[in-house]
């Protein structure tokens, strides 16, 4: 059974810190999306990646796929407390029908 | 692009009733839709995964009786929560992946529950 750990679960910070949230697994996954999630919404994707130690940038944040491909960290620069929200990662495998393993989600907090 | 509609945003009904939630992907052909439940502060639970034409593939401890779902076409899934009971209060999502672009999911906004 393929899993995918998050930590951590719970960040609760100040505005202008940074932060960074792992995913971690033992297998390996063909690509890896971020999403974040506000309350009472759907997840929005933020990123996948796909290439083994391929990083991508989007302003404030930045994701990083693992060089075997088994693990991902998303870090936030200068938090603002519009990046509050959950945050969830995802590994495909491409032999799995399309279904994505889940991480349990880092629900952060920015408090201005 | 790869907007996922769904609807109802929000429904609450009797015990014994049953609801229906679409789900729609609108500038995109999906040929598999997932249907997912989630609880508060909590990651998303698969529950089931649609293919367009053939039947839905069920997750363990999910029962299929209970919670019916038709992928009529590549744009149109729906959940249809059976004989609904107050432990089936829950927020469901559904979500979307194009034709090309196989291992990403555009995901609805969602459908809060309330069974009374």
């Amino acid at each position: 059974t393929q899993l995918l750990e998050q930590s951590p679960q719970f960040l609760s910070i100040q505005e202008g810190e940074n932060l960074t949230v792992y995913c971690n697994s033992s297998s390996v996954f063909s690509s890896l999306q971020w999403y974040r999630q506000e309350p009472g919404e759907g997840p929005v994707l933020l990123v996948t990646v796909v290439t083994g130690g391929e990083v991508k940038k989007l302003k404030r944040l930045t994701f990083q796929f693992g060089d075997a491909r088994k693990d991902s960290s998303l870090h936030i620069t200068a938090a603002q407390p519009g990046d509050t929200g959950l945050y969830l990662c995802a590994g495909a495998n491409a032999g799995n029908n399309r279904k994505l393993i889940w991480g349990l989600g880092t629900s952060l907090a920015v408090n201005p | 692009g790869a907007v996922v509609s769904q609807h109802p945003s929000r429904v609450i009904c009797k015990s014994g009733t049953s609801v229906k939630i679409e789900c729609r992907s609108l500038d995109f052909q999906a040929t598999t839709m997932f249907w997912y439940r989630q609880f508060p502060k909590k990651s998303l639970m698969l529950m089931a995964t649609s293919n367009e034409g053939s039947k839905a593939t069920y997750e363990q401890g999910v029962e299929k009786d209970k919670f019916l779902i038709n992928h009529a076409s590549l744009t149109l899934s729906t959940l249809t929560v059976t004989s609904a009971h107050p432990e089936d209060s829950s927020f469901y999502i559904c979500s979307a992946s194009p034709l090309i672009g196989a291992d990403t999911q555009y995901f609805g906004p969602g459908t809060r529950l309330t069974v009374l």
